[in-house]
């Protein structure tokens, strides 16, 4: 059972937008900013988003992310193919001294 | 580039010991916090500890706390894992990331742990 709350999957048509959410609680993201990850099997994940809205350079701005309260998403437009990966959402949490990961999500695109 | 690369992984049995390696490169490694994060078969990612700049401060998740070691070699631009009385439940694929004490931004591959008689 992870800490932050992820849906196990979601899936959307090329061109489409899809939206992953992240819930979690005031000791984790609603005291600290959210990370985001792209992971694709047998590859090293990838920085999509930090401080819950950046983009490091060379990440599409096709990829957004944003905060609510002790929830966070991840929007990704105009999906393509190349999409189709596990994302994890990740913060520092005050009370277990820890970072913590969501299950992740498996974005399918149709 | 920033280049993680783990190495140590292997075969052990329940309650054997490990200690995992991670060679980085590309950036000025004394700079920054590293991470080990770790990832079960068909599991989700699970960060384990973080050790500062200097080596002053060190954090570990749960599962990590008194069984696992991490220390670096600011001369050599190597972090280390030590893990001990080895459990089936820590086999997984080891992370080692740059970062901890704020976004952990950069990964390795990752090295294979398998806890099994």
């Amino acid at each position: 059972q992870s800490v932050l709350t992820q849906p196990p999957s979601t899936s959307g048509t090329p061109g489409q937008t899809v939206t992953i959410s992240c819930s979690g609680s005031s000791s984790n993201i609603g005291s600290n900013t959210v990370t985001w990850y792209q992971h694709l099997l047998g590859a090293a994940p990838i920085l999509l988003i930090f401080g819950s809205y950046n983009r490091p350079s060379g990440v599409p701005d096709r990829f957004s992310g944003s905060t609510s309260g002790t929830s966070a998403s991840l929007a990704i437009s105009g999906l393509r193919s190349e999409d189709e990966a596990d994302y994890y959402c990740a913060t520092w949490d005050n009370s277990l001294s820890a970072w913590v990961f969501g299950g992740g999500t498996k974005v399918t695109v149709l | 580039q920033v280049q993680l690369v783990e190495s140590g992984g292997g075969l052990v049995k329940p309650g054997g010991s490990l200690r995992l390696s991670c060679a980085a490169s590309g950036f000025r490694f004394s700079d920054f916090y590293m991470s080990w994060i770790r990832q079960a078969p068909g599991k989700g990612l699970e960060w384990l500890s973080y050790i500062s700049t200097r080596g002053t401060n060190t954090a570990y998740a749960d599962p990590a706390k008194g069984r696992f070691t991490i220390s670096r070699d600011d001369r050599s631009n190597l972090v280390y894992l030590q893990m001990d009385n080895l459990r089936a439940e820590d086999t997984a694929l080891y992370y080692c990331a740059r970062g901890g004490g704020s976004a952990i931004d950069r990964w390795g591959q990752g090295t294979m742990v398998t806890v099994s008689s």
